[in-house]
């Protein structure tokens, strides 16, 4: 059974530019969620998508969005890039049934903001 | 504010010996404390988890231990081995209301290295 997988794994650009990341979440599961790594805040949650809505949002601006299709894929985007965007954007895909999240990440896609 | 407290931040454990990680969170709306271990280069990976109803979980080598009256879990990792250096997160979750989410908060990281 394929993982969740993360497009591209690696990506340098520049303040105000913008990036698209893809997810494409483990077959069958129909959440996705984004986090964002870096070393001083640790992983902090993005957002959720179920049924190419988003259901659940944590405290990062509008410069973040994110859509889901309806084969799960996720993307999500980052506008006018800053340098405190540098960071790992991991995707995570659960089967979101009524019990606790279960979370599978993917291998993340490492930003640089130059 | 950071809802769940990890530490320490590093750990270094002779191979054999214990390896001792601990939260402590303030919500108590959290009803779901799983753990992570993310090895360089990876994503996380769920280790183990456990709810509030029980005090003790134990999968092979790792145990979580959970009290919740003083709001704190830990982790052990019983004969440590030199494969088990990575990063550890501890992380409480708990429903987004009404809209059937749920969200991982995650402790900061314990860096665990376990020498020969």
């Amino acid at each position: 059974k394929a993982g969740v997988t993360q497009t591209p794994r690696y990506l340098i650009k520049t303040r105000g530019q913008q990036v698209t990341l893809s997810c494409s979440p483990i077959s069958g599961h129909r959440s996705v969620s984004w986090y964002q790594q870096t070393p001083g805040q640790g992983l902090q949650f993005l957002f959720e998508y179920f049924s190419e809505t988003q259901r659940n949002k944590g405290n990062f601006p509008g410069r973040f969005s994110g859509r889901q299709f309806s084969n799960s894929r996720s993307e999500m985007n980052v506008s006018t890039l800053e340098l405190g965007d540098s960071a790992l954007y991991l995707c995570a895909s659960s089967l979101s049934s009524s019990g606790a999240n279960v979370l599978t990440f993917g291998a993340g896609s490492r930003l640089t903001v130059l | 504010q950071q809802q769940v407290k990890q530490s320490p931040q590093s750990l270094i454990v002779q191979k054999g010996g214990i390896s001792i990680i601990n939260c402590a969170y303030e919500n108590t709306a959290f009803d779901y404390f799983p753990w992570y271990q993310q090895f360089p280069g990876k994503g996380p990976a769920l280790l183990i988890a456990i709810r509030p109803d029980v005090s003790e979980k134990k999968e092979g080598r790792f145990t979580i231990s959970f009290n919740k009256s003083a709001k704190q879990f830990s982790l052990h990792i019983m004969d440590s081995q030199p494969g088990d250096s990575a990063t550890y997160f501890c992380a409480a979750s708990m429903r987004h209301s009404g809209a059937g989410s749920y969200q991982l908060t995650f402790g900061k990281g314990t860096k665990l290295s376990v020498i020969p």
